[in-house]
């Protein structure tokens, strides 16, 4: 059975800063990668993912993740984080063969001040 | 309006009680899933279904069930609720052209209170 690992609970940045959030997934099969976001008070919402080839994907308001196989990693980056970027961050993997179900990380919580 | 609907968005009951959450979908997804969500623990798959007439227990069905009465619809039931069931449950879709790579879709979430 798959399983994903957000070590950092709460990820405190000033804004402008850059930021990583931490992904790491155990798996004996091939697995897609996936990151969702949560602002306050909503559900979940997919932010980006890694399905196969390029291993850097990238989300519309500059987030990007890079796919890291012998790692066993999919660390989400943004090189200037903004105001409306706080919310809660979750890392998900699904197991090609599995259905679509997703196996969630327990999620960091990225805390942007001015 | 939203694509993923849940009702009642806010509940607070007393142990012992029965309680049934609803999801609604407008998307024409055929997979829907069940998942709790607890502070420090992420999201649990708790059931899922591929279709009306195919149901699945997810990580932590124990004193859960669920009905999917057609395509749009999934309902959670906590036959006897139980204080450590008090969480944020969330109603997800996803379309079932793709497979495991899909994106799933969720609802607003429902905040259970068990007392």
């Amino acid at each position: 059975a798959q399983s994903v690992t957000q070590l950092d609970s709460q990820v405190p940045v000033f804004e402008e800063a850059p930021v990583e959030l931490r992904c790491n997934y155990s798996s004996s099969v091939s697995v897609y990668l996936f990151w969702y976001v949560q602002y306050p008070n909503q559900g979940l919402q997919l932010l980006l993912k890694y399905l196969s080839g390029s291993t850097l994907v990238e989300s519309i308001n500059g987030f990007e993740a890079e796919f890291n196989k012998s790692q066993t990693s999919f660390h989400l980056r943004k090189p200037s984080v903004h105001i409306s970027d706080t919310a809660e961050y979750f890392c998900a993997v699904s197991e090609a063969g599995g259905g679509n179900k997703l196996t969630f990380g327990t999620g960091t919580q990225l805390k942007v001040e001015l | 309006d939203a694509d993923v609907t849940q009702t009642p968005r806010n509940r607070i009951t007393k142990t012992g009680k029965r309680i049934m959450l609803e999801c609604s979908q407008t998307k024409g997804h055929d997979r829907m899933y069940w998942y709790r969500q607890d502070p420090g623990l992420g999201l649990r798959l708790i059931y899922y279904s591929f279709d009306v007439k195919d149901i699945n227990k997810g990580e932590i069905s124990d004193g859960y069930s669920v009905s999917r009465q057609a395509q749009a619809k999934f309902s959670l039931s906590l036959e006897s609720a139980i204080p450590n069931q008090t969480a944020l449950y969330f109603c997800a879709t996803s379309d079932l052209a793709g497979g495991a790579y899909n994106e799933q879709f969720f609802g607003p979430g429902t905040r259970l209170t068990v007392l």
